[in-house]
């Protein structure tokens, strides 16, 4: 199964609204992704978990903040967002965080609207 | 500073047409890989090749082929035989050796008419 889930696949929310973006995958891969993919534009690293850990943090606004409960789950809480948030949200998973090494695993998304 | 550029912003082909679409990569590591993601209107990307720096094989699977070229800095995928379902935006991408990130280059949207 080399499956990553994504819910909810859309989300309209306001600037005041608190919302979470969830990930999935059972492929027992310890790396975790999330990406932000604008129109036309290719995907945008903002955060790695490796072993369940963040590794990286790209310079990400604090109105958005990373969970990784377990090494199967991937969470991304969404608060006080700007329009300009608004974006394709890409989870990924790969065997390790050398993204060299290993090909990542992408989810397909939740298109989110902020309003 | 690892860079990738796709100079084809957009191709279209009609179906059974043979297309290569280009990619062009910067890196100052002597190791490195490199990636093509295919991402259709569904909006997943799907992995479809990895290939490191120290093997030049060109590599064919269907209707798929890669030519990398270290001397050109060049890793060019080509579609042979085009289909309607290859209509998607397509990445290259680099990591470095040890890097946890890729750099994806700007993407080719392909669209093939029937």
């Amino acid at each position: 199964d080399t499956e990553v889930t994504q819910t909810p696949k859309h989300l309209v929310m306001g600037m005041t609204n608190k919302k979470s973006l969830k990930c999935e995958q059972h492929m027992g891969h310890r790396a975790m992704y999330w990406y932000k993919q604008k129109a036309k534009k290719p995907p945008e690293l903002m955060f790695v978990y490796s072993y369940e850990k963040l590794s990286i943090n790209e310079s990400v606004p604090s109105r958005f903040s990373p969970e990784c409960p377990n090494s199967s789950l991937l969470n991304l809480h969404l608060h006080a967002l700007q329009p300009e948030d608004s974006a394709l949200y890409l989870c990924a998973s790969s065997p390790r965080a050398l993204a060299g090494s290993y090909e990542q695993y992408f989810g397909p998304g939740t298109r989110l609207t902020v309003t | 500073a690892q860079k990738v550029t796709q100079a084809q912003t957009e191709i279209s082909v009609v179906e059974k047409e043979d297309v290569t679409l280009d990619c062009v990569y910067e890196t100052r590591d002597t190791t490195y890989y490199l990636f093509w993601y295919k991402q259709p209107p569904s909006g997943e990307l799907v992995f479809l090749i990895r290939r490191n720096s120290f093997d030049e094989q060109n590599e064919i699977s269907g209707r798929y082929s890669w030519n990398f070229q270290k001397s050109t800095s060049s890793f060019n995928f080509t579609i042979t035989a085009s289909q309607v379902v290859d209509s998607a935006v397509y990445f290259c991408a680099l990591s470095e050796v040890g890097n946890e990130k890729l750099t994806f280059g700007t993407g080719t949207r392909l669209t093939i008419i029937p």
